[in-house]
């Protein structure tokens, strides 16, 4: 069984719709991570939790929203969908201890696309 | 301000041959630094890392990696390409005092028959 599972893997959507793509994870971790990668520009950070009550956001935030339900889970929302948010979408986990110091693992991905 | 440049958007090399994958950083504090690698339509994978300790680090598939500081690099190789090592390769830099990566723009690694 995967350990850091997204749902949908593969949306199609329109723009002005609301998305939501959800995360959840098996890990055990407190940190978690939302990403978007586009072709060339490698991975790009929306927003990141690093508990249930800590959200912070990243490098490219506007447009997005997270929720962070419970520890296993974190969610990222689009909250009116525009074609320049096609991309693929990838939730990612980390430890604060451990012997895997800012170690991340990632799950499969989401690919988004905005008609 | 931390940064990553991988050298080389595409390296093409043959079957057997040696593979090259540049990568250097900048990061005002020591970093932990990875290396991932993206197989079509799957997430990212750690292949090795450098936190502390030995600067050659060894990682899974035949891939290592050598911290140099005074170069502010961490290459990737492997002595002899097969061709399942076709993918997408990121280096990514993450500084001790931080939790958060940054990864580099990414070098795609095809190999040819």
């Amino acid at each position: 069984d995967a350990d850091v599972t997204q749902t949908p893997r593969n949306r199609i959507t329109k723009t002005g719709k609301r998305i939501m793509l959800e995360c959840s994870q098996t890990k055990g971790h407190d940190r978690m991570y939302w990403y978007r990668q586009d072709p060339g520009l490698g991975l790009q950070l929306i927003y990141y939790s690093f508990d249930v009550k800590d959200i912070n956001k990243g490098e490219i935030s506007d447009g997005y929203s997270v929720s962070r339900q419970a520890q296993a889970k974190f969610s990222l929302s689009l909250e009116s969908a525009i074609p320049n948010q096609t991309a693929l979408y990838f939730c990612a986990t980390g430890a604060s201890g451990g012997s895997t110091p800012n170690e991340q693992f990632f799950g499969p991905g989401t690919r988004l696309t905005v008609l | 301000a931390q940064s990553v440049t991988q050298l080389g958007s595409h390296v093409s090399v043959s079957e057997g041959a040696l593979v090259l994958l540049r990568c250097n950083y900048s990061s005002s504090v020591p970093p932990y630094l990875f290396w991932y690698v993206q197989y079509p339509n799957q997430g990212l994978q750690l292949l090795l890392k450098y936190t502390t300790g030995a600067t050659l680090v060894k990682g899974i598939n035949g891939f290592e990696a050598e911290f140099k500081k005074s170069e502010t690099s961490f290459h990737l190789t492997k002595p002899s390409a097969h061709m399942s090592d076709a993918a997408e390769y990121f280096c990514a830099v993450s500084p001790y005092s931080a939790s958060k990566i940054i990864f580099g723009s990414g070098t795609r690694l095809s190999i040819r028959p």
